[in-house]
């Protein structure tokens, strides 16, 4: 089956902009992670999904970071008023609940310039 | 103290030997345990996971797990030039952290 999609693969915008990341996961999922990873880093959490609601969201950095999954299933990344420190690889995992293994997508590579 | 301690290496071993990797991690009541594989430029692959104490073998990996020490390893038998990459340890809390990886080099 399908894994866990990203997109854009690369973003490129300008600082002060607005983003939008997007995340399909697996079908059937309904625990669904958002991540940052830096270079040389590990990833980052930023927020955890089960289902549509944010079961924890004490990963995002500052009010600039939300994210929604209104649906259950894509969920959509946002960052307000872009800086060049948010510059880094923003990945998607999905598993089956919370407890479980976790999938991740290829990451969509933000840059900030 | 951060929620998982890793060796950032680099660990290079020759090909053919057995790779040993370790992870230390701070919270009694994390439930569930990871390993991933992941290669310069693409997003973290699951190796592994493991739930109970003891050894948990899949192929050339084994994984083991050790509560009363909090430590979590894993052991990469007949290492191939194939398994040099960035290795991952994963804990969850209840909140998944990961450790900053351990880069795996096997010679040729």
């Amino acid at each position: 089956g399908a894994g866990v999609s990203q997109t854009p693969s690369n973003k490129v915008t300008e600082k002060g902009k607005y983003v939008e990341l997007r995340c399909d996961p697996i079908s059937g999922h309904t625990a669904l992670y958002w991540y940052r990873q830096s270079l040389g880093q590990g990833p980052e959490f930023l927020i955890y999904f089960q289902g549509t609601g944010a079961a924890d969201d004490s990963g995002l950095p500052n009010d600039r970071f939300f994210a929604v999954r209104p649906e259950g299933s894509v969920s959509t990344l946002k960052i307000q008023r872009t800086e060049r420190g948010d510059s880094a690889v923003y990945l998607c995992a999905s598993g089956r609940d919370s407890r479980n293994e976790q999938f991740f997508g290829p990451g969509t590579r933000l840059t900030v310039l | 103290q951060k929620e998982v301690e890793q060796n950032s290496g680099p660990l290079s071993v020759p090909e053919g030997a057995i790779a040993s990797l370790n992870c230390t991690y701070s919270d009694r009541g994390s439930q569930s345990f990871f390993w991933y594989r992941q290669y310069s430029g693409k997003s973290p692959e699951l190796i592994m996971f493991i739930y109970s104490n003891g050894d948990k073998e899949d192929g050339r990996f084994t994984a083991q797990l050790n509560k009363a020490s909090q430590y979590v390893s894993l052991l990469i038998r007949d290492s191939q030039p194939s398994d040099s990459a960035t290795y991952l340890c994963a804990v969850n809390t209840g909140q998944f952290y990961f450790g900053t990886g351990t880069s795996l080099t096997v010679i040729p």
